[in-house]
């Protein structure tokens, strides 16, 4: 079973800053297949990114997905104010299970 | 619209048993796989169940293999979470979310519909 750690917990920044969210992965994911996510209080989970790199449909191009292998990035490059939330990512390359990391918090500082 | 909607959550005692529903509109149910995930306060999200398109095909995530069973009614339009031998630690959020495959042999993707969920509380 893959195991997904995401770093750093909690990441303080201000508007406008860069973000960058990383995801390794205890063994190489198969195909780079890593999605990640975002999910605001009291909101289901959004997807941003599948197959590592690949925005979903009316997702801003501020966000962009990078990695292989183990390690992965979620690079936020200016944050606007409704970016703030937590974000996960998930492999799904050896699945079942599907697993995600247990989150990166994006908190304005 | 693509839809999933939620419902059997609720407050049981340990060892208790819930069945969680989802009803899904908007899509061809039958065309795609089926996740639950949890969401609770101290770990974030967990994969907890998958089901193929005809649901030949079942993932567990280990803490709830042996107690929970996922399925499906394709003429309903509906997943079901059966859930036994309820812990504590089992008191989540409980999300529905679509595959965007149908997992034909098994191998899961990743999830881009997803529900607004129901809260399980299992407490004495």
């Amino acid at each position: 079973e893959i195991v997904l750690t995401q770093s750093p917990g909690t990441l303080s920044l201000s508007p406008g800053e860069r973000a960058t969210l990383s995801c390794r992965a205890s063994q190489s994911v198969p195909s780079n297949y890593v999605a990640w996510y975002q999910q605001k209080p009291g909101q289901p989970p959004r997807l941003l990114i599948f197959g590592a790199f690949r925005r979903t449909t009316g997702i801003p191009d501020r966000f962009s997905g990078s990695g292989s292998g183990t390690d992965f990035t979620l690079t936020i490059s200016r944050l606007e104010p409704e970016d703030f939330a937590v974000y996960y990512c998930q492999q799904y390359g050896d699945s079942p299970p599907n697993s995600f990391g247990q989150g990166t918090k994006l908190e304005i500082k | 619209e693509v839809q999933l909607v939620e419902s059997g959550g609720g407050l049981i005692q340990p060892g208790g048993s819930l069945r969680l529903s989802c009803a899904a509109s908007g899509f061809i149910f039958e065309d795609y796989a089926m996740h639950w995930v949890r969401l609770t306060p101290g770990k974030g999200l967990e994969w907890v169940s998958a089901i193929n398109w005809d649901g030949a095909s079942k993932g567990y995530a280990d803490s709830v293999k042996g107690r929970f069973t996922i399925s499906r009614d394709n003429a309903k339009k509906t997943l079901y979470l059966q859930m036994n031998s309820l812990r504590t630690e089992d008191t989540a959020f409980y999300y529905c979310a679509k595959d965007v495959g149908p997992a034909t042999a098994g191998n899961f993707y990743y999830m881009d519909v997803w529900g607004k969920g129901t809260t399980v509380t299992v407490s004495s």
